[in-house]
């Protein structure tokens, strides 16, 4: 199946900073990405649809002016958490989308963001 | 709240009992899947069944579909501690099949 990462793994920062994770498909050109939010304990909540060469589809209360989404190219998602706030601590995670309607979804390993 | 929901939120058993998790969904789908996820890590895939299934068996894996009910249910059979984790189902629609996940079942197996 297909691989996807995400970097970093673990990011620690301070309140009010910015963090950008990244999220690439490794062996697979994924027109679509679509990135999720999981709090402890809790399940995955989807966040946004990211389209390669357009702008992102954010799922109803997602603010899209605090999490940017940017799919530059076949490969590459990424998600900037502006100005972060302990509330945005949480684990993201991104998957691939696939054109075929009935093919399992390939995840990435996640992201912990933990905001001081 | 766009999740679904499943029961029982956590589930306890002993080693070579069944287990049985329910989830029901509130939209139309294409496909539900079933995923597995130990604690702080990522998902692993476990099954997909589509709309027009009913049932479907992947080793110790059963998972039924009732589209009328909108629900699905997954059963481990002879489980180990191994499969000790929290499992997601998640209702998969639209062209590229987005995700709608349950609200998830710990699943604690004793040795």
């Amino acid at each position: 199946g297909a691989v996807v990462s995400q970097h970093p793994s673990r990011v620690i920062c301070k309140s009010g900073t910015s963090v950008k994770i990244e999220c690439r498909s490794l062996d697979f050109q994924a027109t679509t990405m679509f990135w999720y939010r999981q709090f402890p304990k809790q399940s995955l909540m989807l966040m946004a649809t990211s389209n390669e060469g357009s702008k992102a589809t954010y799922e109803q209360g997602v603010e899209k002016d605090k999490f940017l989404i940017n799919h530059a190219s076949l490969t590459l998602s990424t998600l900037t958490v502006t100005s972060a706030h302990p509330e945005d601590s949480s684990f993201y995670i991104c998957s691939q989308g696939s054109p075929q309607v009935n093919n399992e979804q390939f995840f990435g390993p996640g992201t912990r963001l933990t905001v001081l | 709240s766009q999740q679904g929901e499943e029961d029982p939120q956590a589930l306890s058993i002993q080693e070579g009992e069944n287990a049985t998790m329910n989830c029901s969904y509130k939209t139309s789908i294409n496909n539900l899947q079933w995923y597995r996820q130990n604690s702080g890590r990522g998902l692993v895939h476990l099954i997909l069944i589509r709309s027009n299934e009913r049932e479907k068996h992947s080793g110790r894996l059963r998972v039924t579909l009732d589209t009328s009910k909108k629900s699905s249910s997954l059963l481990i059979t002879a489980s180990r501690a191994a499969d000790t984790a929290s499992y997601f189902c998640a209702g998969g629609s639209g062209g590229y099949n987005k995700l709608i996940f349950g609200a998830g079942t710990r699943l604690a197996v004793h040795p």
